[in-house]
């Protein structure tokens, strides 16, 4: 079965310094996803990237963050100066067209800032 | 997009039928009522998607009644394997905004 892959599984980084989580979405979706889910709450929705822009972000997803989809095959999410609240499992997803819901989720990235 | 209602928890045992009900009395005529799946440390897994009346695949059932005001995703014969956090969501898969939002979910503790 095609799945997303991210990478890395673990990061830790300090408090301020850049990150870049990396995603490869299923090779034949158009939709693309990051989430986050800080410890003990629920799935956040962070941005929807769709023909190589941003289609839509939350409230989280500020001057901070940014996506990218270099090379038509990954998808990635910067955070630029980390904070300690930014710790959280960072999920990106994918799916296949807009008629379906069904999206396919990473196994995540775990981003501990200290 | 529809707001949702689960129980935030529901205890079962091996080889029960379990039925989680969703809330979503303001749901829209374009909105579908999917369900996901989250175990510790992994991504949300697409369960079931459906519309109206009664979807079945190889994992579970979904009933929607007429009004589709709510939902009930049906577990057949639950194991231990099957103690995750279950969410239910709404909302217009055809629609320019086509982001899941999950809410808080359903912690299912499944016990021998």
């Amino acid at each position: 079965e095609p799945e997303v892959t991210q990478t890395p599984s673990h990061q830790v980084t300090q408090m301020g310094q850049e990150v870049i989580l990396r995603c490869v979405p299923i090779s034949n979706h158009l939709y693309f996803y990051w989430y986050r889910q800080i410890l003990g709450q629920k799935v956040e929705f962070l941005v929807s990237f769709y023909n190589n822009e941003i289609s839509e972000k939350s409230e989280i997803f500020d001057d901070q963050f940014s996506v990218e989809r270099p090379d038509g095959s990954n998808f990635t999410l910067k955070i630029r100066s980390t904070k300690l609240e930014d710790s959280a499992m960072y999920f990106c997803a994918s799916r296949v067209s807009y008629m379906n819901t069904e999206a396919f989720f990473g196994q995540g990235t775990r981003l501990t800032v200290v | 997009l529809a707001k949702t209602t689960q129980p935030i928890s529901m205890d079962s045992y091996e080889g029960q039928e379990v039925n989680i009900t969703c809330s979503h009395n303001n749901i829209a005529t374009n909105d579908y009522i999917t369900w996901y799946q989250q175990f510790p440390s992994q991504g949300p897994r697409f369960i079931i998607q459906g519309y109206k009346t009664k979807v079945t695949n190889e994992v579970a059932s979904l009933f929607i009644p007429a009004d589709r005001k709510s939902s009930t995703l049906s577990l057949p014969r639950v194991s231990l394997s099957d103690t995750a956090v279950y969410y239910c969501l709404v909302g217009d898969i055809g629609g320019a905004t086509n982001k899941l939002i999950f809410g808080t979910g359903t912690l299912l503790a499944v016990q021998p």
